[in-house]
């Protein structure tokens, strides 16, 4: 089946350091990729997608390449704030299968925390 | 960014007590979801609905568990009879249809089993 590979957390950082979050991913056919965020005592936002290869999702400094050849996704931020301190959650959406419904696979999180 | 609104934020319920967490989605989308979170770890998907019916559902989604859109508004999820291990974040989440598949998660219920 569908699954979601992060990696491990907690990752601190001080602050305008460069941030990777590494997400892999095993899929058949061809899935939209998305990564979420979720703030301190918050629900989960959708914070950028990629629906096809080499496609590049972005938002709020944020950007995540969808590499098929690698399986990845990638999270990447040149400068990160105080405020990006949160939980990123990768995530895939399986291609529509007839019966199936675009439901997500999550990865397990990573959590960020920035320094001042 | 589209919303969908869930009721009650926080839940405190005692062990083998019925809980219904509800859904009530801004737009008139036609995909709704249930997620669920135990606290540090990953999203769970528990169930799909559409058209008034369940779609797809994953093995933790069992007898204890409902769903219904009983008034075409309101989405609710129904724990029957609540279990320690039922404790966690619920996530309510909807997808506008065929156009995208993009979800869009509610704030969620915390969920307390004592």
């Amino acid at each position: 089946g569908d699954s979601v590979t992060q990696m491990e957390g907690p990752v601190t950082l001080s602050e305008e350091a460069f941030l990777t979050i590494n997400c892999t991913y095993t899929a058949t056919g061809y899935p939209s990729l998305f990564w979420y965020v979720q703030y301190p005592g918050e629900g989960l936002q959708l914070l950028l997608k990629a629906t096809k290869a080499d496609d590049k999702g972005s938002n709020k400094g944020f950007e995540a390449t969808y590499r098929k050849e690698t399986t990845s996704f990638h999270l990447e931020k040149g400068s990160v704030q105080v405020s990006d301190s949160a939980v990123y959650f990768c995530a895939l959406s399986g291609s529509y299968s007839g019966a199936g419904s675009y439901q997500l696979t999550f990865g397990k999180g990573t959590k960020l925390s920035v320094i001042p | 960014e589209p919303e969908v609104t869930q009721t009650p934020s926080h839940q405190v319920t005692q062990m083998g007590q019925e809980v219904i967490l509800r859904c009530v989605p801004i737009s008139n989308h036609l995909y709704f979801y249930w997620y669920r979170q135990i606290l540090g770890q990953k999203v769970e998907f528990l169930v799909s609905f559409y058209n008034n019916e369940i779609s797809e559902k994953s093995e933790i989604f069992d007898d204890q568990f409902s769903v219904e859109r009983p008034d075409g508004s309101n989405f609710t999820l129904k724990i029957r009879s609540t279990k320690l291990e039922d404790s966690a974040m619920y996530f309510c989440a909807r997808r506008q249809g065929s156009s995208g598949n993009t979800i869009y998660f509610g704030e969620g219920s915390w969920l307390t089993v004592v």
